[in-house]
């Protein structure tokens, strides 16, 4: 759905640095899922977000990763000191209770 | 958790045939199951979900089933065409909470 805008559509990032993903809800939407798609390979869980709560974050690696979901503005999804093993497309989804969720169009990732 | 697999992860059908794809669910808890399509380099879009207070639900050439006894659903595309060639993601949830995906199956329609 056009709704839910996520940027940049794709990033490179020399290993060590920090990615930063934003992802922009459909209006009215307060839940943020982040998934992370690996080349060939399913959709794998990250981590599930309502404003300024984070719910759910079992699918988030234990290091350098994080994300927020502020009061006001995007959810940011970041990764600290990149590796290749990060390279992937990374989409979020968004919705509001009791309805469907609602993916952005995905920001790829690449570690140079 | 909740447990989603998904079968099969390939499927190939001549154009005008049918496609079956189906999954199942370990959480009995789960309530709603959505079904997506990703286009190559696309993202996943919701196609038709379900409820769990229904057993099926159709829209056109497409159709799920749902058996909560079994704790399984299925896709079901008819007549099928070259246009609907992706990837299929069923999910299942749980009051809207965290989804949990299936693998995929890339579906071929072969013209």
């Amino acid at each position: 759905n056009a709704g839910v805008m996520q940027n940049p559509r794709h990033l490179v990032r020399r290993r060590g640095q920090e990615a930063r993903l934003r992802c922009s809800p459909m209006k009215g939407h307060s839940h943020v899922y982040w998934y992370r798609q690996l080349p060939e390979e399913g959709l794998k869980f990250m981590v599930y977000l309502q404003k300024e709560n984070i719910i759910d974050e079992s699918g988030m690696p234990k290091e350098r990763f994080s994300a927020e979901f502020p009061k006001e503005g995007p959810s940011i999804l970041r990764i600290q000191q990149v590796v290749r093993g990060d390279s992937a497309a990374y989409f979020c989804a968004t919705g509001q209770r009791n309805t469907e969720a609602f993916f952005g169009q995905g920001t790829r990732l690449t570690v140079v | 958790g909740e447990n989603v697999e998904q079968h099969p992860s390939t499927l190939s059908v001549q154009e005008g045939d049918s496609a079956v794809i189906k999954c199942t669910y370990s959480d009995s808890a789960s309530n709603y199951f959505p079904w997506y399509k990703q286009e190559l380099g696309k993202r996943p879009q919701l196609i038709i979900d379900i409820r769990s207070n229904v057993g099926e639900k159709k829209d056109q050439r497409i159709a799920v089933t749902l058996n909560k006894t079994a704790k399984h659903f299925s896709l079901h595309i008819t007549e099928t065409q070259p246009e609907d060639s992706a990837v299929y993601f069923c999910a299942a949830n749980y009051n809207f909470n965290k989804f949990y995906f299936g693998s995929g199956t890339k579906l071929n329609v072969k013209p």
